[in-house]
């Protein structure tokens, strides 16, 4: 049982450059998150996609696209990094939003932007 | 909108003593869904507890117990007979009971266990 999987987990570009960050999960759960956690600031969202076909911007979207492709996948894009990107991603998904459910989260992706 | 603050950036506790870890929170929401995650250095967010906010008592997890004090918004959570696997990031957590509610974090409290 996979859970949450995100790749790739560690990850260094050059300012300017763009990738997409991959995750799936493999619990036929309906909501879907990216969040990114700096040093001191807890994990904060992104984005969010409550149910296949929809997504939202959450807390930080700037600089970020997402994309909900299936039940299973929700990826998110850097278009054109830059050093304030630099962090740690991180993709979760929860049954129907969270509820009092637990929320399993991927193992994260070390992000470095030079 | 909703805030978690935590006030301890780190605390450091003796194996098998017991420690608090203290919590608080801002909402105007009557229902809502509150959590301590931890998150060793491998990374991965583990959940230890939860605790709904309609539910007077609470929750207890082997070890892991919080005090729920709904009207001073306070969400402490307690190790009890600590132990070095305990060693960890901690985060209290906050979600709105609306189905599309997003989990608010605080920054975190880092425990270190000395043996």
């Amino acid at each position: 049982n996979a859970g949450v999987t995100q790749t790739p987990k560690f990850q260094v570009l050059k300012t300017g450059q763009s990738m997409t960050l991959q995750c799936a999960q493999d619990m036929n759960h309906n909501s879907m998150y990216w969040y990114r956690q700096d040093p001191g600031m807890g994990l904060r969202l992104i984005y969010y996609s409550a149910s296949e076909g929809t997504t939202d911007k959450g807390e930080v979207p700037n600089g970020y696209n997402v994309s909900r492709l299936n039940k299973r996948e929700f990826s998110l894009r850097l278009e054109s990094a830059a050093p304030s990107q630099t962090s740690v991603y991180f993709c979760a998904s929860s049954p129907k939003g969270f509820g009092n459910t637990e929320a399993f989260f991927g193992q994260g992706t070390r992000l470095t932007v030079v | 909108a909703q805030t978690v603050t935590q006030s301890q950036p780190e605390m450091s506790v003796q194996e098998a003593e017991t420690v608090t870890l203290s919590c608080t929170y801002d909402t105007s929401e009557s229902d809502y869904y509150l959590f301590w995650y931890k998150q060793p250095p491998s990374r991965q967010m583990i959940l230890v507890i939860r605790q709904e906010a309609y539910k007077q008592q609470n929750a207890t997890e082997n070890r892991f117990s919080v005090n729920f004090q709904k009207a001073a918004k306070s969400f402490s959570l307690k190790i009890s007979d600590s132990q070095l696997g305990d060693a960890a990031m901690y985060f209290c957590a906050y979600r709105d009971g609306g189905s599309q509610g997003n989990l608010i974090f605080g920054k975190g409290t880092k425990l270190s266990v000395k043996p």
